[in-house]
């Protein structure tokens, strides 16, 4: 069974445009991370925020947010105020006592100018 | 810093040729693991190590051989090749804590003819 899911596949939006990325995730465990990975079309994989599942303080960094709630087992991240540099598929994932990372299929947001 | 260092950046294959992918980090890192990325499926673990002279199986580690040595170097061997392992493989590690968030290589494009 798919541990996270990311049901979106692709965005495109127009710049200045909020988009918001959703993730859902599966786990039996009490303690768990929640990571988001921006990869751009040079292809990289570029850690952007972990949140452990104690806690569920939302968080804004810049033009980034994260919407965390274990009641729905998602963990929503929020571009504002997009720029063409935002171009670039999007993974979330998930991280059990086992250490082994289970990523989501990932979303391919397209900011025009 | 050179942080985690995938090579080669590209391979063509033919079909039953080996060849072994090279991942070296200077983190000292104790975690390892090598995923592969596939359109429209995320990246899948396929092996991953805890320490020097420990590996264990991810989620698609058939084809695949892996061993570590060393902290530092965690080579990944196709034994065979195959069409189906036509993919980008990426090397990440981190600490040994599943909060961490992993550092991950530039990735090795593969293509096996």
């Amino acid at each position: 069974a798919q541990k996270v899911t990311q049901a979106q596949t692709e965005i495109s939006v127009v710049e200045k445009e909020d988009v918001t990325l959703d993730c859902v995730y599966e786990t039996r465990d009490t303690t768990y991370y929640l990571f988001w990975y921006k990869q751009p079309p040079s292809g990289e994989l570029v850690f952007l925020i972990r949140r452990n599942s104690f806690d569920e303080q939302n968080e804004i960094s810049g033009r980034y947010s994260w919407n965390f709630q274990k009641s729905t087992s998602s963990f929503n991240f929020t571009i504002t105020a997009s720029q063409v540099v935002d171009s670039a598929v999007y993974f979330c994932a998930l991280s059990e006592g086992s250490r082994k990372l289970s990523f989501g299929a990932g979303t391919t947001v397209t900011v025009r100018a | 810093n050179a942080g985690v260092t995938q090579t080669p950046k590209f391979q063509v294959l033919k079909t039953g040729q080996s060849m072994t992918l090279q991942c070296a980090q200077d983190m000292n890192h104790e975690y390892m693991s090598w995923y592969r990325q596939d359109p429209g499926m995320g990246l899948r673990l396929i092996h991953y190590s805890v320490g020097a002279g420990i590996t264990d199986q991810g989620e698609v580690p058939n084809g695949y051989n892996v061993s570590r040595s060393t902290t530092e170097d965690f080579p990944l061997r196709l034994l065979s090749a195959a069409p189906s392992q036509t993919s980008v493989y990426f090397c990440a590690s981190s600490w040994s804590n599943s909060n961490q968030p992993q550092h991950f290589g530039d990735g090795t494009r593969l293509s096996i003819l």
